[in-house]
């Protein structure tokens, strides 16, 4: 079945840089777009970034434009959210999910906690 | 951007009841519109797409409609696994926005 698969969260002081990575199984993974959403302590969902299916296109949200980039590798089935220039804002569950039907989202990960803090 | 705006922001409902949640777009989205299911440490699911569409899997008394900008998620029977937090979506254009949840409780 699919499976989404979140790492690289933890703890980052502000102005630090964090690189979260996705692993997909379960479905053919160079067929879909795929989004980043993350959910702040106690907070709704937010939408920051999304990639096409063949490494393009992209697009991110303004709350994340120019530090955050996303990527993905499709010979290793992976997605990837480099995170440059954290700030308290930040502190969220990051959940890496695919894009389904009209730009639904089917499936999602477990989510991994990015907290930015001195 | 486009606004998304559940009401209400939370609601107390027993077993066996039928609930209405209510979404309203800032501007005309068409049928771009999807709902999802979220439980306390857990990631969302999909319950409806494309407004009324029952995503794989979810149980019929979840029922979705509406189009441009007025959306209604209705629970048929209330069941004890259903009390949760539920959102709107809109999916016409970037940057993707969510209404601001639903949570449903126990009366």
């Amino acid at each position: 079945q699919v499976q989404l698969v979140e790492s690289g969260g933890g703890v980052v002081k502000p102005g630090g840089s964090l690189r979260l990575s996705c692993a997909a199984s379960g479905f053919i993974f160079n067929d879909y777009y795929m989004n980043w959403i993350r959910q702040a302590p106690g907070k709704g969902l937010e939408w920051i970034s999304s990639i096409g299916s063949s490494d393009g296109p992209v697009d991110y949200a303004d709350s994340v434009k120019g530090r955050f980039t996303i990527s993905r590798d499709n010979s290793a089935n992976s997605l990837y959210l480099q995170m440059n220039s954290l700030g308290a804002e930040d502190t969220a569950v990051y959940y890496c999910a695919r894009v389904h039907s009209f730009g639904s989202t089917d499936s999602w990960g477990q989510g991994t906690l990015v907290t930015v803090s001195s | 951007d486009i606004q998304m705006t559940q009401s209400p922001s939370s609601l107390s409902a027993s077993v066996g009841d039928r609930v209405t949640v209510t979404c309203r777009a800032s501007q005309s989205i068409g049928y771009f519109l999807n709902w999802y299911q979220q439980k306390p440490g857990k990631a969302p699911k999909l319950l409806i797409f494309a407004a009324s569409s029952l995503q794989s899997g979810v149980p019929s008394r979840f029922s979705g409609s509406g189009s441009v900008t007025d959306f209604t998620l209705t629970i048929n029977s209330l069941q004890p696994e259903d009390f949760a937090t539920y959102y709107c979506q809109q999916s016409l254009k970037t940057p993707w926005t969510f209404g601001q949840g639903t949570n449903v409780d126990m009366k």
